[in-house]
């Protein structure tokens, strides 16, 4: 029962382009979406969320778009740094089960410098 | 910045033994949970905790696992007797409000080997 879908296992971009991450999820009840980065031997971080009432949210070099009609949602990453190689997990959840966030299977991000 | 401190980091424990896994939360967080990751696979929801009770739990967490925060400090996860297919990375997270839109703070994890 996959409800949140990464369907990139891994990425490479080179250092200073665009790195886009991808995720499509099928519960129509999630209305809050969340990026988590994994380091190796640490625990997801938070990166930056979204509510379903907007479109967009940004943070310095991360933005989120969400498009709630086709149930997907991206990360942009811009400019692409080499510290930013790490696995970039999606996450929902809502307002009917707010302790449960659930996750997808990840994105393994590699930036070449 | 504080932090939520899990130990130990790796526990190798036989096939039907009990295990402890210990997180000591970031102080002004009230809701606490646990989550796992079997190797290669997603993050999972296992439990959430506030007030001193459970407040939430999936299917994996049966009757074999239990939590507790006893001395107003330490979380634990207990797996009453361990299987092979309890091997995972095991995340304690927590959160200061219960709001469903604010992000969980993670620990580094405890990897669990069963043999």
């Amino acid at each position: 029962d996959q409800q949140v879908k990464q369907n990139s296992p891994s990425l490479s971009v080179q250092e200073g382009r665009i790195s886009i991450l991808n995720c499509d999820y099928t519960n129509s009840m999630f209305d809050y979406f969340l990026w988590y980065k994994k380091y190796p031997a640490e625990g997801p971080t938070f990166l930056i969320s979204i509510s379903s009432i907007k479109d967009k949210n940004e943070d310095g070099r991360f933005t989120v778009f969400l498009n709630k009609s086709a149930k997907h949602l991206s990360l942009h990453i811009v400019p692409s740094q080499p510290g930013d190689s790490a696995v970039y997990f999606c996450a929902a959840n809502d307002e009917t089960s707010y302790d449960k966030v659930i996750f997808g299977p990840g994105t393994s991000l590699s930036v070449i410098p | 910045e504080p932090e939520v401190t899990q130990t130990p980091s790796h526990q190798v424990t036989q096939m039907g033994q009990e295990v402890i896994l210990r997180c000591v939360p970031i102080s002004n967080h009230l809701y606490f949970y646990w989550y796992r990751q079997i190797l290669g696979q997603k993050v999972e929801f296992l439990v959430s905790f506030y007030n001193n009770e459970i407040s939430e739990k999936s299917e994996i967490f049966d009757d074999q696992f239990s939590v507790e925060r006893p001395d107003g400090s330490n979380f634990t996860l207990k797996i009453r007797s361990t299987k092979l297919e309890d091997s995972a990375m095991y995340f304690c997270a927590g959160k200061p409000q219960g709001s469903y839109n604010s992000p969980l703070h993670f620990g580094n994890g405890t990897r669990l080997t069963v043999t």
